[in-house]
Order: C-alpha cells, then sequence, then structure tokens
C-alpha cells in the first residue's frame, strides 16, 4: 500500500464546476499537508499550505484535512479553463524533512 | 516571492557526457534543496536532500556516485548526472525551503534530460 494514494483521473469538467480533488493516506504522523499544481512541463506551484486538522480558503481554493480519518481534500470554485492542470497532493512529518507525494490528479476544466 | 530558479530548462546531450543542473533561490536563503526525478504520467520521486555546508543525504537506490550533489551556499545547489546514459532521460526538480518555521517546499520549473 502507498503510503498516499490519489486517483489519478483524468477529471473533465465544465467551465464554472466546483472541483473536489482527493488524497487519502495511511501514516497518521503526516503534521504538515500541501497542494502543488503542476502545468505540463513545469514544476509545481505551491497551492495551499495546512498544518494538522481543519480548512483553509484561499480565493477560489478550499483546502480541508481530516486526520482521523487520514483525508485531505482541494476544492475549487467557479473552475476555470486556467485551471486545467496536474493538481498534487503532498504531505510531511515536520517542517523541514521530505515530501511524499501522491500520483496527482490530471483536471481538464472545458469552456 | 520565494522564487526557486533551475538552469538549464532543456538538455540533449550524447551518452557518456556528464550534466550539469543548478537551483537557485533568488528571494530567500534555502537552508534546504531537494532533488526530485519524475517521469511522464508520474509524481515526484526524491532522489536526495542537501543542507547548506554538509553532505547529501541520498533515498534508497539513488547511486549517490551517479548523482553528484552539491549545495555550498544558502542560494546555491548542483546536481550533476555524471556518464549519463539514454535511462537516466528524465524531467529532474529542485525545490528549496528556507530557514524559518513552517517553510514549505518551493520548486523550480524542471530540467528535461534527454541523452541521446
Amino acid at each position: 500500500q502507498k503510503e498516499v494514494e490519489q486517483d489519478p483521473g483524468p477529471l473533465s469538467v465544465p467551465e464554472g464546476a466546483i472541483v473536489s480533488l482527493n488524497c487519502t493516506y495511511s501514516n497518521s504522523a503526516f503534521q504538515y499537508f500541501m497542494w502543488y499544481r503542476q502545468y505540463s512541463r513545469k514544476g509545481p506551484e505551491l497551492l495551499m499550505y495546512t498544518y494538522s486538522s481543519g480548512n483553509k480558503e484561499d480565493g477560489r481554493f478550499t483546502a480541508q484535512v481530516d486526520k482521523s480519518s487520514k483525508y485531505i481534500s482541494l476544492f475549487i470554485r467557479d473552475s476555470q479553463p486556467s485551471d486545467s492542470a496536474t493538481y498534487l497532493c503532498a504531505m510531511g512529518y515536520n517542517q523541514g524533512g521530505k515530501l511524499i507525494f501522491g500520483q496527482g490528479t490530471e483536471l481538464s476544466v472545458k469552456p | 516571492g520565494a522564487v526557486v530558479s533551475q538552469h538549464p530548462s532543456r538538455v540533449i546531450c550524447k551518452s557518456g557526457t556528464s550534466v550539469k543542473i543548478e537551483c537557485r533561490s533568488l528571494d530567500f536563503q534555502a537552508t534546504t534543496m531537494f532533488w526530485y526525478r519524475q517521469f511522464p504520467k508520474q509524481s515526484l520521486m526524491l532522489m536526495a536532500t542537501s543542507n547548506e555546508g554538509s553532505k547529501a543525504t541520498y533515498e534508497q537506490g539513488v547511486e549517490k556516485d551517479k548523482f553528484l550533489i552539491n549545495h555550498a551556499s544558502l542560494t546555491l545547489s548542483t546536481l550533476t548526472v555524471t556518464s549519463a546514459h539514454p535511462e537516466d532521460s528524465s524531467f529532474y526538480i529542485c525545490s528549496a525551503r528556507g530557514r524559518q518555521f513552517n517553510q514549505p517546499q518551493h520548486f523550480g520549473d524542471g530540467t528535461r534530460l534527454s541523452i541521446l
């Protein structure tokens, strides 16, 4: 079993839809949770960064962490074609240590 | 803020060549830098972690003599792929984090390496 599981998709939605992206994990020691967006042939760009459980909102993006269920989510409201990319969840044990990445979900937002 | 620059973005070279990739943090001091490898439609696989002024820590299965990492300053780390072969062709990405508490990793735009 992988430490972090993420559905690779692809996920296709119409413009304006609400997108829900999820990851599950097996190691309860994870404390830091991140979502990165990666466009083709580019490096990952940090979208959201959360410590421990709870919600965090930034514009059209909302990240949720449920440590009791070992489940994290990223919601994108009013999705735009420019949101089309691969979304990677990542988790860490401590603030300085290495990250464990999910496989990434490929999202396509159709105009 | 938190800009990481990686150079070159694309390299094509002959088998047996050694290739150096640079990773720079432009607007912060990076106490730790990470090097990843990514295959098409797959996630990032950590190769090694480097802390400024000390030897890199390699992940299991990564040949340290093949992938030489130097982190000589707080803004620069280099990865040298020595005697590269076609199987080393991949997308290599670096990331950097600052010294302050709870700093996340910020990534460069990657280097696409093709060995003929």
